[in-house]
């Protein structure tokens, strides 16, 4: 089945640690790839986008990602994380074919631990 | 430039109540898109709307639920006779008229509580 896959429910990293949240996708063709926070009762920021060129992608605050088409992934990286990263992360895509709907994975929660 | 907006940003129900959520785009988006959160679920598509259009509504359920985007005055979200089960926090994107595979600037949400 087309999908978005986080297999990451709960992570919990300590504050200065790096980080790597996995994101997995089942698409025929590569869809446009995004990566969304959100703190508790908030709405969604877009950290990063991907939609062709440079498989190495900066975003805010920062967060980067790395396309890699051979493994259907979107996994998104910190080389050192704060405090206030604690958030869940959503990873998400358009579908070619499905027009301009996002499609979202089920989302990771954050914890940093001081 | 002002965010895209959302109101009420809670909104309490009784079972059977009508539910209206509003949703004012960025300025200069004609494009709007409403997603819903369930409790610890990922965000679900709902529908997508242009000015006084409904381009895709594949994922609004059959009954109950709808949605439109007039000419003028905010998208609307409607949701009549509601139930227990609509409880969930509901969020408008927007996107401009021609954007960039669509990257979507969401609102604050509204979250829906069904008593």
């Amino acid at each position: 089945a087309q999908s978005v896959t986080q297999p990451d429910i709960h992570i919990t990293v300590s504050e200065g640690a790096s980080l790597e949240l996995r994101c997995n996708y089942s698409y025929g063709a590569t869809p446009y790839l995004f990566w969304y926070v959100q703190s508790p009762g908030q709405g969604l920021q877009l950290l990063l986008k991907y939609f062709s060129g440079d498989t190495l992608v900066q975003g805010i605050k920062g967060f980067e990602a790395e396309f890699k088409r051979s493994q259907s992934s979107f996994n998104l990286r910190k080389p050192s994380v704060h405090w206030s990263d604690a958030a869940e992360y959503f990873c998400a895509v358009v579908p070619m074919e499905y027009g301009n709907k996002l499609v979202f994975g089920a989302g990771t929660i954050l914890r940093v631990k001081s | 430039n002002a965010g895209v907006m959302q109101n009420p940003r809670h909104l309490v129900r009784r079972r059977g109540q009508e539910a209206r959520l509003r949703c004012s785009p960025m300025k200069g988006h004609s494009h709007v898109y409403w997603y819903r959160q369930l409790p610890e679920e990922g965000l679900k598509f709902m529908v997508y709307l242009q000015k006084e259009n409904i381009i895709d509504e594949s994922g609004m359920p059959k009954e109950r639920f709808s949605a439109e985007f007039p000419k003028e005055g905010p998208s609307i979200l409607r949701i009549q006779q509601v139930v227990r089960g609509d409880s969930a926090a509901y969020f408008c994107a927007s996107s401009p008229p021609r954007g960039v595979a669509n990257e979507q600037f969401f609102g604050p949400g509204t979250r829906l509580t069904v008593l």
